[in-house]
């Protein structure tokens, strides 16, 4: 079965480090592309960024570029985003997402559970 | 930044009743366009790709079309477990770009 699996919930402070994972699994890692996706407290989906893995190619969204940093690590078939300096505006439900064909520009066909973020 | 508008921001039906969600976008995204499912505390599911294709698995009461900046999607038959917010998504440009939702409930 196709899944993404994410790392648990996290509560933070302004200012501290985070890194949170999407393990991949059923599938072969790196011939397709993940994306990042947040959701805000009560609010609707925002496009963060997506990776490559098969060569670690990235792009990031306007609003985020600086401020996070999405990687992967094809020995263990998983995705990562973090921040050096998390912001109370950090606080959301984020979700990894796999898309559909090996191209990057396609629908989310797979998604994890989301890890929510809290900071205080 | 292509702006993704969708119509309406929430609605009511009776089980049974069609229903119809728009989305229109700021500029041309040709077919590339999307449509999700969410349910609160859940991951979004994919319904539709490439503006009509119904994901494997999605029931056939749900249909879209459209291209350009004009696009539509239909539940034929609403059923209960329809209930939750729907988003339509366009990738023909980065960032890719979501409606702000529309949220479905039940009358």
């Amino acid at each position: 079965e196709v899944q993404l699996v994410q790392s648990g919930p996290e509560v933070k402070k302004s200012g501290e480090s985070l890194k949170i994972s999407c393990r991949a699994s059923g599938y072969i890692f790196s011939r397709y592309w993940i994306s990042w996706v947040r959701q805000m407290p009560g609010k609707g989906l925002e496009w963060m960024g997506r990776i490559d893995p098969s060569d670690s190619n990235v792009n990031y969204s306007p609003p985020v570029q600086g401020h996070v940093t999405i990687s992967h690590d094809k020995s263990v078939s998983t995705a990562y985003l973090q921040w050096s300096s998390l912001k109370a505006s950090d606080t959301a439900f984020y979700f990894c997402a796999r898309h559909r064909r090996g191209s990057g520009d396609d629908a989310f066909d797979v998604w994890g559970q989301g890890t929510v973020v809290s900071v205080s | 930044d292509i702006q993704m508008t969708q119509s309406p921001s929430s609605l009511s039906a009776f089980v049974g009743d069609r229903v119809t969600i728009t989305c229109q976008a700021s500029q041309d995204v040709s077919v590339y366009v999307n449509w999700y499912h969410q349910t609160p505390g859940k991951a979004p599911k994919l319904l539709i790709f490439d503006s009509f294709y119904l994901q494997t698995g999605a029931p056939s009461r749900f249909s879209a079309g459209g291209s350009g900046t004009s696009f539509a999607f239909t539940i034929s038959s609403l059923q209960p477990e329809d209930v939750g917010t729907f988003y339509c998504q366009q990738y023909d440009k980065l960032p890719f770009t979501f409606g702000q939702g529309t949220r479905l409930e039940i009358k």
